[in-house]
């Protein structure tokens, strides 16, 4: 079956400016999690969803970053005022709830600011 | 909250070889699992192993098992008759659960392993 995809997979963007970045969970998945991955900080937890629970933001380094998940299904993080220091990969993953918790991971986009 | 160490950064063993990689962690939960996550080159991010911190049994997949010491809070992972598609970054993680879901992952920095010819 299809896996969890996440578009585009590559981004540059000029420093300033606003990007979204798009993932679509395994279908069935109650859970999302985004992630990010940059060379200086390793991989970062930033934000989960589960069905329609008020999601975890615990991990977002900032105001400038949200997201959002329509419907229980497709998410959408967003950088405000991109700084040169959000380049990174941005990674996404879904789960099913009480199955081991088994995280499926997408391809990842790879967020340039330039 | 939790940490996760990995102390090996890179490392590089022959082919058909067995190799460990460690892993520590630190948590005051309870309730959780251990996984070992492989990325290779091409960014994917692939489910290795994972460990239920209340099963003393240690997980075995294929060529891949785990030495799962919980009292010292270790996690390492052992890669038996090694190839060289195993090439690739791993990474050690730890998730705590409750009744009601999980929480994000928590990743150990990496260890490149290079699988020679």
């Amino acid at each position: 079956g299809a896996g969890v995809s996440q578009s585009p997979s590559n981004k540059v963007t000029e420093k300033g400016k606003d990007v979204e970045l798009r993932c679509d969970p395994i279908s069935g998945h109650t859970a999302l999690y985004w992630y990010r991955q940059s060379l200086g900080q390793g991989l970062e937890f930033l934000i989960y969803f589960q069905g329609n629970s008020a999601p975890d933001k615990s991990g977002l380094p900032s105001d400038r970053f949200s997201a959002e998940r329509t419907g229980g299904s497709v998410s959408t993080l967003t950088i405000q005022r991109t700084q040169q220091e959000d380049s990174a990969v941005y990674l996404c993953a879904s789960s099913l709830i009480g199955i081991a918790y088994e995280q499926y991971f997408g391809p990842g986009t790879r967020l340039t600011v330039t | 909250a939790q940490t996760v160490t990995q102390s090996q950064p890179e490392m590089s063993v022959q082919e058909a070889e067995t190799v460990t990689l460690s892993c520590t962690y630190d948590t005051s939960e309870s309730n959780y699992y251990l996984f070992w996550y492989k990325q290779p080159p091409s960014r994917q991010m692939i489910l290795v192993i994972r460990q239920e911190a209340y099963k003393q049994q240690n997980a075995t997949e294929n060529r891949f098992s785990v030495n799962f010491q919980k009292a010292a809070k270790s996690f390492s992972l052992k890669i038996s008759d090694s190839q060289l598609g195993d090439t690739a970054m791993y990474f050690c993680a730890f998730m705590r659960y409750s009744g009601g879901g999980a929480d994000g992952l928590t990743f150990g920095k990496g260890t490149h392993l290079i699988i020679q010819p």
